[in-house]
């Protein structure tokens, strides 16, 4: 259990639609990131917070959108779903200060578009 | 846009033998190369790493050997047992300020009795 949690683990919903991932960090993190993984592409970052605030920024759809709330728990928003978008997206979080890279991911979420 | 090319996509090794997967970049900036390996239904999770500074790096079963000047890098894994058969990630990032990491395409590696 590498401390991270996740939320849904699966989620099923119609293109057009509008889905919310969920994503709890190990305590004490400061830093989540989220990836896209399919099958064809590996694993894609998207996007990182540190402490509540936009950190870097990768290949993150403009119909995507990520915040962290104060309690550092993110959620990564995905709107106007398309069938590419199916895909597992996965939340790591990471602890500052030892900058070892090491990166702890949650089981991730399954998003099917129909 | 950088990248880390690996190969093989797949792999199938005999109990016992030697796994090898291999990872390139282009980006000099790189200065730490770790792998991720991934069960089925699981997150990635970090299995060993190495920065520029060595050639090789290994623990256990499991040696990464690196090789500046050609921008490559591999995993080793000796001995293969079945439990090893999973998918693994090579990744790569700036040590110093950018904590990004960039993946590969990953290896799924069967061990086979």
């Amino acid at each position: 259990d590498s401390g991270v949690t996740q939320t849904p683990k699966h989620l099923i919903t119609a293109t057009g639609q509008r889905v919310t991932l969920r994503c709890s960090p190990r305590s004490g993190d400061l830093s989540v990131y989220w990836y896209q993984q399919s099958l064809d592409q590996g694993l894609q970052f998207l996007i990182q917070y540190y402490n509540g605030e936009e950190r870097a920024k990768g290949n993150i759809l403009e119909r995507f959108s990520a915040q962290q709330f104060p309690d550092l728990h993110s959620e990564l928003n995905l709107s106007s779903l398309e069938l590419g978008d199916s895909a597992l997206y996965f939340c790591a979080s990471r602890r500052e200060g030892r900058n070892t890279g090491e990166l702890f991911f949650g089981e991730g979420s399954r998003l099917t578009v129909l | 846009q950088q990248q880390v090319k690996q190969s093989p996509q797949s792999l199938i090794v005999q109990k016992g033998g030697i796994s090898i997967i291999n990872c390139a970049y282009e980006n000099t900036a790189f200065d730490y190369f770790p792998w991720y390996q991934q069960f089925p239904g699981k997150g990635p999770a970090l299995l060993i790493a190495i920065r520029p500074d060595v050639s090789e790096k290994k623990e256990g079963r499991f040696t990464i050997s690196f090789n500046k000047s050609a921008k490559q890098f591999s995993l080793h894994i000796m001995d293969s047992q079945p439990g090893d058969s999973a998918t693994y990630f090579c990744a790569a990032s700036e040590y110093f300020g950018n904590e990004k990491l960039t993946f590969g395409t990953g290896t799924r590696l069967t061990i086979i009795p």
